[in-house]
């Protein structure tokens, strides 16, 4: 148990269609992350969240919209994804101070057919 | 902007052998540095991390590993590794001035064989 759950584990959905990604963190913790995993791929850092603020969002594309309504919760909104979106989408949370590490959750095997 | 390079993909190991993994970063600030470990289909573990005072830190499951600033270096190590350690390893830093998000390094894919 690492203090922040995903849900679903696993995402298997058609290009036409919209789903959504859940991350719940009870760590207290005052930042939000989403990363993309791709195979063969550093770890792409998509969003950050601070005290529910969007603060970076690293050239994302319009299909992908996340949502924080508050610090315990993030959702990663998707509609008319692409194949290559297929990928593993990681949450973390943290301390917004920067010596603190980030606590991640197990994932969601996403999978775009 | 601060960068991380994990130069070996892949390391492959006989069990009860030592390992070292490499990691190097480049910043112009000072930084803090954690190795994280990730397992196939989970999600990335702290392993141990660098925060200020000994350059030698230990962190879980027999891992250690020394920050060298002069050569901007923090590799991992562990004296003798089992089959379980087999997983993916991630070095990441992040600058401590102003706001920071952890950048990490492309991974090395540890292979412990018996």
């Amino acid at each position: 148990e690492t203090g922040v759950t995903q849900t679903p584990r696993h995402l298997v959905m058609g290009m036409t269609n919209k789903k959504s990604l859940k991350c719940e963190q009870h760590l207290g913790h005052n930042a939000m992350y989403w990363y993309k995993q791709s195979a063969k791929k550093p770890l792409e850092l998509m969003f950050v969240y601070s005290l529910e603020e969007r603060v970076e969002n690293n050239s994302v594309p319009s299909r992908f919209s996340p949502e924080c309504p508050n610090s315990s919760h993030l959702f990663l909104h998707l509609h008319t994804l692409q194949p290559e979106d297929s990928a593993l989408y990681l949450c973390a949370s943290s301390q917004e101070t920067a010596n603190t590490e980030a606590f991640f959750g197990q994932g969601t095997r996403l999978t775009v057919v | 902007a601060q960068s991380v390079t994990q130069l070996d993909s892949q390391v492959p190991v006989f069990e009860e052998a030592p390992v070292e993994l490499r990691c190097n970063y480049s910043s112009s600030v000072s930084v803090y540095l954690f190795w994280y470990v990730q397992y196939p289909n989970q999600g990335l573990q702290l392993l141990l991390k660098y925060l200020s005072g000994s350059t030698l830190v230990k962190g879980i499951n027999g891992f250690e590993a020394e920050f060298n600033k002069s050569q901007t270096s923090f590799h991992l190590r562990k004296p003798s590794v089992h089959i379980s350690d087999t997983a993916e390893y991630f070095c990441a830093v992040r600058t401590n001035s102003g706001y920071s998000t952890l950048t990490f390094g492309k991974g090395t894919m540890l292979l412990v064989s018996p």
